[in-house]
């Protein structure tokens, strides 16, 4: 079982829904990051959180650590919003970033 | 221009060859990232360096090695590439003093034929 799972693995939304990306991890963290890759391959990250909510424009991340899960929220979607969204923790056994498989995201105009 | 860069964006090479992969960065930080990304598998770490003279395995490290020839600077080598090494390759930094934010680079596409 990996030790940071998401979901879904796949969302095809139409530009206006409001999006939610979930992500469960079963390691002791010290942090949550959330990361975008876009479709030509380029990371970057969004949000590093421990606890609470965090908001930059139409993203919001929250993460509640006594349940192990944090999500990721996009209001008003657009298509520019299409990329790979990636949860990872850090504070495993070596210290480091353990990332989520990602969850591909594509907003139809 | 960009924090990190990382050369060559793209490489095809054959089985048996030696093949380096290199890393820069302008942001100053001392943490360093060598990660390689397969469809469906997600990111995974390959070493990782905290300073010059300190340098990690990660998850995956057999059949790769890696150079910290400067604090701004952390190549990758395939010693003997072979065809399951093809893979989307990522460097990435972070600053001890700012939490575990990471840059990453562009990425380097591989294939190993």
């Amino acid at each position: 079982k990996n030790e940071v799972e998401q979901s879904p693995q796949n969302l095809t939304a139409q530009e206006g829904e409001f999006i939610t990306i979930n992500c469960s991890y079963s390691v002791g963290i010290s942090a949550l990051h959330w990361l975008q890759q876009h479709p030509g391959g380029g990371i970057v990250s969004l949000f590093m959180l421990s606890s609470g909510k965090k908001k930059h424009g139409r993203l919001i991340a929250t993460i509640n650590i006594q349940e192990k899960h944090s999500s990721l929220h996009i209001t008003a979607s657009h298509p520019r919003d299409s990329a790979v969204y990636i949860c990872a923790a850090y504070g495993g056994s070596q210290g480091n970033l353990i990332f989520g498989k990602g969850t591909k995201l594509s907003v139809k105009p | 221009d960009a924090d990190v860069t990382q050369t060559p964006r793209n490489r095809i090479t054959k089985t048996g060859k030696r093949i380096m992969l290199e890393c820069s960065q302008t942001k100053g930080h001392d943490r360093m990232y060598w990660y390689r990304q397969d469809p469906g598998l997600g990111l995974r770490l390959i070493y990782y360096s905290f300073d010059v003279k300190d340098i990690n395995k990660g998850e995956i490290s057999d059949g790769y090695s890696v150079s910290r020839q400067a604090q701004a600077k952390f190549s990758l080598s395939l010693e003997s590439a072979i065809p399951n090494q093809t893979a989307l390759y990522f460097c990435a930094t972070s600053d001890t003093r700012g939490g575990e934010t990471q840059y990453f680079g562009p990425g380097t596409r591989l294939l190993v034929l």
